[in-house]
């Protein structure tokens, strides 16, 4: 069965520095998905990432997989309050069965 | 373009209730999701259908049943609500390789 899992689960950022989320997923995929999560709403997706070395970037966001290690990080350059949400990754294994992380609730304090 | 449309938004129910969750995609995607979510547990999967006349089990089939009634739509129902059930349930739909859709939700309370 595959498991997906984020950490930190929770995290308290300063405004202006840089962190990364990781997300680790136990089963061979060439196929992971970050999405962004505001309270209240739906998901919205950041990025797709379909082959191994792939990065992708969106502003201050940018996400990378390497599927050898079966990891990828979504790493945030000088935090901003907008980017307060919760993030999620996902992976995707047999083409139809998308398996989410629990998430990382990101909080950005001046 | 709505994407998905997920209906009701919002639900009480008694328990042992039943009710029945509707979504419809409009991308012609051939795949479509059910997920919960609870605070600390992301979202998990109930059922999903990869194409039309095909559904499967998720993680937590339990206490639910689906409907891929056409391409477009799929449907969740909750024959005997519980407690348990409280939540907010999400509808997707997705095609390989790209990014899934989401619908805005529907908070269920079940008393």
């Amino acid at each position: 069965e595959l498991k997906v899992e984020q950490n930190p689960l929770f995290l308290s950022m300063q405004e202006g520095k840089n962190y990364t989320i990781y997300c680790n997923y136990s089963t061979t995929s060439d196929r992971l998905y970050w999405y962004r999560q505001d309270p209240g709403k739906s998901l919205e997706s950041l990025f797709v990432l379909l082959s191994n070395g792939a990065v992708k970037q969106e502003g201050r966001l940018m996400a990378s997989l390497d599927t050898k290690a079966r990891l990828s990080t979504l790493h945030i350059t000088a935090a901003v309050h907008d980017l307060s949400a919760t993030y999620f990754c996902a992976v995707d294994i047999n083409d139809y069965k998308l398996s989410f992380g629990a998430g990382t609730t990101v909080t950005v304090r001046a | 373009n709505a994407g998905v449309t997920q209906t009701p938004k919002f639900q009480v129910l008694k328990t042992g209730q039943s009710m029945t969750l509707q979504c419809a995609q409009d991308m012609n995607h051939n795949s479509m999701y059910w997920y919960r979510q609870d605070p600390g547990m992301g979202l998990r999967l109930i059922y999903y259908s990869a194409s039309e006349g095909t559904t499967d089990k998720g993680e937590v089939p339990n206490g639910y049943n689906v409907s891929r009634l056409n391409k477009r739509e799929f449907s969740l129902r909750l024959e005997s609500a519980a407690p348990s059930q409280t939540s907010v349930y999400f509808c997707a739909s997705f095609r390989v390789k790209t990014e899934a859709f989401f619908g805005q939700g529907t908070r269920l309370t079940v008393v």
